[in-house]
């Protein structure tokens, strides 16, 4: 069974720009949630989304959002990039009451 | 203060060593535990899952959650070099609705010397 996988693997973005990452999570899954995870900060929740509707946010600007398909692949967009959204974004997929299962990451680095 | 607090070590250990990883929380509505370990450079890797109080087993891993004193931990017996990596703890109030967004600790590092 394929795990999550997130593409692209690395991106190297400057200040002001916006990029778009995308997720597809395990077959079945139509949880999928974003974090946030630098060193100084951690790990952090950004969203979550459920059949196509987003059904839990973290706390983070408004420049942070996502959306879901009806495969349940999702995507999220960073738009007005700073330097300190450089960070690894990982996304995770669970079942409905089920364990989250995480990809790999997209390192992004923004100079 | 942080929701959830985790040593971020680092932590050295000889092969063969019991490690014992902790951490606290703050939010008594948590009621599922979490322990991920992450290589360098990779996503977390779902170790252990427990529900509310008790032990849990698997191989050379026991997870404990005391709720009572807002206090986790997972313990490797028998630790290999090929344990060398972050452990995370992260913790729920539910795993469905609005409550399931997992809240991590910084995780802890640790290292395994042959």
């Amino acid at each position: 069974k394929a795990g999550v996988t997130q593409t692209p693997r690395y991106l190297i973005k400057t200040r002001g720009q916006q990029v778009t990452l995308s997720c597809s999570p395990i077959s079945g899954h139509r949880s999928v949630s974003w974090y946030q995870q630098t060193p100084g900060q951690g790990l952090q929740f950004l969203f979550e989304y459920f059949s196509e509707t987003q059904r839990n946010k973290g706390n983070f600007p408004g420049r942070f959002s996502g959306r879901q398909f009806s495969n349940s692949r999702s995507e999220m967009n960073v738009s007005t990039l700073e330097l300190g959204d450089s960070a690894l974004y990982l996304c995770a997929s669970s079942r409905e009451g089920d364990e989250q299962f995480f990809g790999p990451g997209t390192r992004l680095t923004v100079l | 203060q942080k929701e959830v607090e985790q040593d971020p070590g680092p932590l050295s250990v000889p092969e063969g060593a019991i490690v014992s990883l902790n951490c606290t929380y703050s939010n008594s509505a948590f009621q599922y535990f979490m322990w991920y370990r992450q290589y360098s450079r990779k996503g977390p890797e779902l170790l252990m899952y427990t529900y509310s109080s008790g032990n849990k087993e698997d191989g050379r891993f026991t997870a404990q959650v005391d709720k009572s004193s807002k206090y986790i931990s997972l313990f490797i017996r028998d630790s290999q070099p090929s344990d060398s990596a972050t452990y995370l703890c992260a913790m729920s109030g539910h795993l469905t609705g609005t409550a399931s967004k997992l809240t991590f600790g910084t995780g802890t590092r640790l290292q395994v010397t042959l």
